[in-house]
């Protein structure tokens, strides 16, 4: 299995609601990332989990909240956004190595729409 | 931090033979990724360096010099599917912290 699955596919969310996204992957990646991507933009890397512990957290605002609950799993909790948050959001893990061949797999991402 | 550069657009004919050149500056460095993205879609991966020197994979190949902080990719055989977005990754610090380059838009036309 060297999948990374993200749930939903598509989000809209007003300014007010509360939702979360969810990132699952059984390849035994110690390292998940979730990245932020606008249209014809690269991935913007926003939260890095290694060993189940936030190791970067590139300034993102608090209304981005993740959590990592098992070396699986990795969510990233979504309260109060603004429509400037809309982007695809992208999950991605790799093996957590200096030296080894580190592919990072990603998930197909969530569309998020902020209205 | 990092700074990451590769060009903006390339444009070649099918079967011809592309190059996209990516230089880097990282605080720490362990190795190179590319990516591949179409649009709408998640990045797929490529290749990844961690020496110096050419790895070859069918019609892509990518180079890595360390001392220089350049990479490219080599796109040969060109198809109409390889019109993408491709994007050099340096992983750099203390273990593993993967920032993108802005993406080179490679269009393939007939």
């Amino acid at each position: 299995d060297t999948e990374v699955t993200q749930t939903p596919k598509h989000l809209v969310m007003g300014m007010t609601n509360k939702k979360s996204l969810k990132c699952e992957q059984h390849m035994g990646h110690r390292a998940m990332y979730w990245y932020k991507q606008k249209a014809k933009k690269p991935p913007e890397l926003m939260f890095v989990y290694s060993y189940e512990k936030l190791s970067i957290n590139e300034s993102v605002p608090s209304r981005f909240s993740p959590e990592c609950p098992n070396s699986s799993l990795l969510n990233l909790h979504l309260h109060a956004l603004q429509p400037e948050d809309s982007a695809l959001y992208l999950c991605a893990s790799s093996q957590v190595s200096g030296q080894l061949n580190t592919e990072a797999f990603f998930g197909q991402g969530t569309r998020l729409t902020v209205v | 931090g990092q700074n990451i550069d590769q060009p903006t657009e390339m444009t070649a004919t099918e079967g011809a033979i592309v190059q996209i050149n990516c230089t880097y500056q990282t605080s720490g460095f362990n190795g190179l990724f590319w990516y591949q993205q179409h649009a709408g879609e998640a990045p797929t991966f490529l290749s990844y360096n961690v020496l110096d020197g050419l790895e070859e994979k069918g019609r892509f190949s990518s180079f890595l010099s360390r001392s220089k902080g350049y990479s490219y990719l080599l796109l040969k055989e060109l198809q109409m599917k390889d019109s993408a977005s491709y994007l050099c990754a340096p992983h750099g610090g203390s273990w593993g912290k993967l920032q993108f380059g802005a993406g080179t838009q490679v269009v393939v036309t007939p």
